[in-house]
């Protein structure tokens, strides 16, 4: 699975959008890009995924760019509740390594 | 639907001692995986198992183990345990092999060794 890079920390003021990077240079074709969170000692939740398109759930969009080399998760208003560490990983499931590999993640802060 | 069911949520146990974690999936979700959680290390992957064969192991030793039933639940199994051994246990299950599934992450079953 690729590696990715995400920055250890942000910040985000309650109410505006909270954009959160990830670098991925050595995505292979067939891997998707996931994004999960983790509040304080609860299990991982699931964000969003995708391949090549951009996507949009009712928790948040993901901006893939054209050569997916990085991608963009936008939470469009950081609510205090979304205070959380950010996963990004780049997966394909069913393949030979069919696990999550969990980095250290983007510790976000939502600050009032 | 209910989502993925940990049990117990907290446990102790003493060093030396074995310790058996379970797991109940999403229904219709044949993918079970399990991950290890410290301060130290973060999330590392266990195994997963996919219809009751374990397809992927993590680097783990071989107190560590699992098998998963035919109705999709899964148990964890560490024996002879140490005090590193201490941490979150995380099980997923995921509905299908294939790419662009999500996994789904129960709250987890915390182990303290004394």
């Amino acid at each position: 699975d690729a590696k990715t890079t995400q920055p250890t920390s942000m910040d985000c003021a309650e109410g505006r959008a909270a954009n959160l990077p990830c670098n991925h240079s050595t995505i292979s074709g067939n891997e998707y890009v996931y994004w999960y969170r983790q509040i304080h000692s609860q299990g991982p939740q699931y964000i969003i995924h995708g391949l090549k398109n951009n996507e949009t759930n009712e928790m948040a969009s993901l901006i893939i760019t054209e050569d997916r080399k990085s991608s963009t998760l936008i939470l469009p208003h950081a609510t205090l509740r979304d205070t959380a560490v950010y996963y990004c990983i780049a997966f394909v499931y069913g393949g030979s390594q069919g696990n999550l590999i969990f980095g250290k993640g983007t510790k976000l802060s939502v600050k009032p | 639907k209910a989502g993925v069911t940990q049990t117990p949520r907290y446990l102790i146990k003493t060093r030396g001692q074995q310790v058996t974690l379970s797991c109940s999936p999403i229904s219709g979700h044949r993918s079970v995986s399990w991950y290890q959680q410290t301060p130290g290390q973060g999330l590392q992957f266990l195994f997963e198992y996919f219809s009751e064969t374990q397809r992927n192991k993590g680097n783990f030793p071989g107190r560590f183990s699992g098998r998963q039933f035919s109705n999709s639940r899964s148990e964890m199994n560490v024996s002879t345990l140490e005090l590193g051994d201490s941490a979150l246990y995380l099980c997923a299950s995921t509905q299908f092999s294939d790419g662009g599934n999500e996994a789904f992450f129960g709250q987890g079953t915390r182990l303290t060794v004394v």
